[in-house]
């Protein structure tokens, strides 16, 4: 079975401070790792993605994030918050190489941005 | 290229009524998958639909069904309302079905 946890439901940072969203992964089988962004009232879009290959994932907005298999995390990282950035993150985890796609998400880290 | 639209908006319903939440495809895009996403949570997986027929299911009882159709488009119907359906319902389309997923804006249910 795979499940995500996601450390810190609320974290504030100030604007240009580094912004570190926490996220471990468990998984029987090699997982593919994904970050989405929420924004009030809307959908989920998609920061970035880790399937195979480099283990630091470039996402959008400034966003990056490094898989760790030893540690069984995936961490988001940006190093300088802008006020844009407050939102909600999910961390998402699908199994490589089965059937469907049907995501895993953990409960959420809200990110509060302060001027 | 037109991403993923969800229809309705908003929806208020009464306990023990039906629901049909309808979703478009992103262009080009065969697989849908739907997820209910409680207040305060994370989305959960509810069913998957790939060329018209279901394809993996979560822990949703059977008064969750779905359909697709043949242009991709995709509904999701809930019988018998309870108040914990209340959610927000996220279709989310995929060029098959192992490959990233992207989601429409969601419709809010209400159940009273």
């Amino acid at each position: 079975a795979q499940s995500v946890t996601q450390l810190g439901s609320h974290v504030s940072v100030s604007e240009g401070a580094l912004v570190l969203l926490r996220c471990n992964y468990s998984s029987s089988v090699p997982p593919y790792l994904f970050w989405y962004v929420q924004y009030p009232n809307q959908g989920l879009q998609l920061l970035l993605k880790y399937t195979t290959g480099a283990t630091l994932v470039k996402g959008i907005n400034g966003f990056e994030a490094e898989f760790k298999k030893s540690e069984t995390s995936f961490h988001l990282t940006k190093p300088s918050a802008h006020m844009s950035d407050a939102a909600e993150y999910f961390c998402a985890v699908t199994p490589y190489g089965g059937a469907t796609n049907k995501l895993i998400f953990g409960t959420g880290t809200l990110l509060a941005v302060q001027p | 290229e037109t991403g993923v639209t969800q229809s309705p908006t908003h929806l208020i319903k009464t306990r023990g009524q039906q629901v049909t939440l309808r979703c478009s495809s992103q262009s080009g895009h065969n697989t849908v998958s739907w997820y209910q996403q409680a207040l305060g949570q994370g989305p959960q997986f509810i069913f998957q639909y790939y060329r018209e027929e279901e394809n993996g299911r979560g822990n949703f009882p059977p008064r969750f069904s779905g359909l697709q159709f043949p242009n991709y488009s995709s509904e999701l119907n809930v019988n018998a309302l309870e108040l914990d359906d209340s959610a927000l319902y996220l279709c989310a389309s995929s060029l098959v079905e192992v490959d990233t997923q992207y989601f429409g804006p969601g419709t809010r249910l209400t159940v009273l």
